[in-house]
C-alpha cells in the first residue's frame, strides 16, 4: 500500500482481556517496528523485524507482550491479560533501508 | 547509557517568529539523527534525516536542523513559523549498523496568531 496501515484506530477493551492490533506495511520495506506513546511519554521501542532474522524482542516490557510477522509483511502485537498501564498508543512503522520510517496512524489501546 | 533529552516540554511561538527546538544525544558513535513530526491524532512524520555528509540538512516544510558533534546535539529551526507548525516535534537517535532507534519525549509546540 502507500502508507502503513494499522487496525484497529481505537480498541477498549476490559482489564484481563488479550488484544491484537495489525500492522500492514509499505509493500517491499523489510523491516518493521512496533513502539508504544504513552500519555505525556516519548516513544518506547518494543520490537524490530528485519526480514528473516530472528526479531529483536528487547523492548517488550513483559511476557504478556508478543508479536508476530507473517510471510515478511503483515505484523500482529499481541497483549495477553491486558493491565490498565498498557493503555497507549502503539505504532507501527516500516522502513526500506536503515533509518527513515515511515510510521502508522496507530492504534490507541484503551483498558478499562 | 544511549539517550536522547529534548529539554522543552512546551514551548510557544508567534506565528511568523523563528523557531529551534533542542535535542541533545549521548552515545559514544556517529549516530544517525532525525525529526519528526506528530499533528494532533496523526501518525509521526518524518521531517529530516542526517546520516552523514553536511552537517546542515534541509527537510520539508521548510525545517532545517545542524549536526553539532562536540555539542553532542541536532536542533531543529524554522525561520518563519505557520499556525500549522502547531503539533510535537520527536527527536531520534541511532547508531549505524543498528536498527533500534531512541526517541526524546517530545516538544509541544503552539503557535500564537
Amino acid at each position: 500500500g502507500a502508507g502503513v496501515s494499522q487496525s484497529p484506530s481505537n480498541k477498549v477493551t476490559e482489564k484481563g482481556k488479550d488484544v491484537e492490533l495489525r500492522c500492514d506495511p509499505i509493500s517491499g520495506h523489510t523491516a518493521l517496528y512496533w513502539y508504544r506513546q504513552s500519555l505525556g511519554q516519548g516513544l518506547e521501542f518494543l520490537i524490530y523485524f528485519q526480514g528473516n532474522s530472528a526479531p529483536d524482542k528487547s523492548g517488550l516490557p513483559s511476557d504478556r507482550f508478543s508479536a508476530e510477522r507473517t510471510g515478511g509483511s503483515v505484523s500482529t502485537l499481541t497483549i495477553q491479560r491486558t493491565q490498565q498501564e498498557d493503555s497507549a498508543v502503539y505504532l507501527c512503522a516500516s522502513s526500506l533501508e536503515t533509518g527513515g520510517y515511515t510510521f502508522g496512524s496507530g492504534t490507541r489501546l484503551t483498558v478499562v | 547509557a544511549q539517550s536522547v533529552t529534548q529539554p522543552d516540554i512546551h514551548i510557544t511561538v508567534s506565528e511568523g517568529a523563528s523557531l529551534e527546538l533542542r535535542c541533545n544525544y549521548s552515545y559514544g558513535a556517529t549516530p544517525y539523527l532525525f525529526w519528526y513530526v506528530q499533528s494532533p491524532g496523526q501518525g509521526l512524520q518524518l521531517l529530516l534525516k542526517y546520516f552523514s555528509g553536511d552537517t546542515l540538512v534541509q527537510g520539508i516544510k521548510g525545517f532545517e536542523a545542524e549536526f553539532k558533534r562536540g555539542q553532542s546535539s541536532f536542533n531543529l529551526r524554522k525561520p518563519s513559523v505557520h499556525w500549522s507548525d502547531a503539533a510535537e516535534y520527536f527527536c531520534a537517535v541511532g547508531l549505524q549498523g543498528f536498527n533500534k532507534f531512541y526517541f526524546g519525549s517530545g516538544t509541544k509546540l503552539n503557535v500564537k496568531p
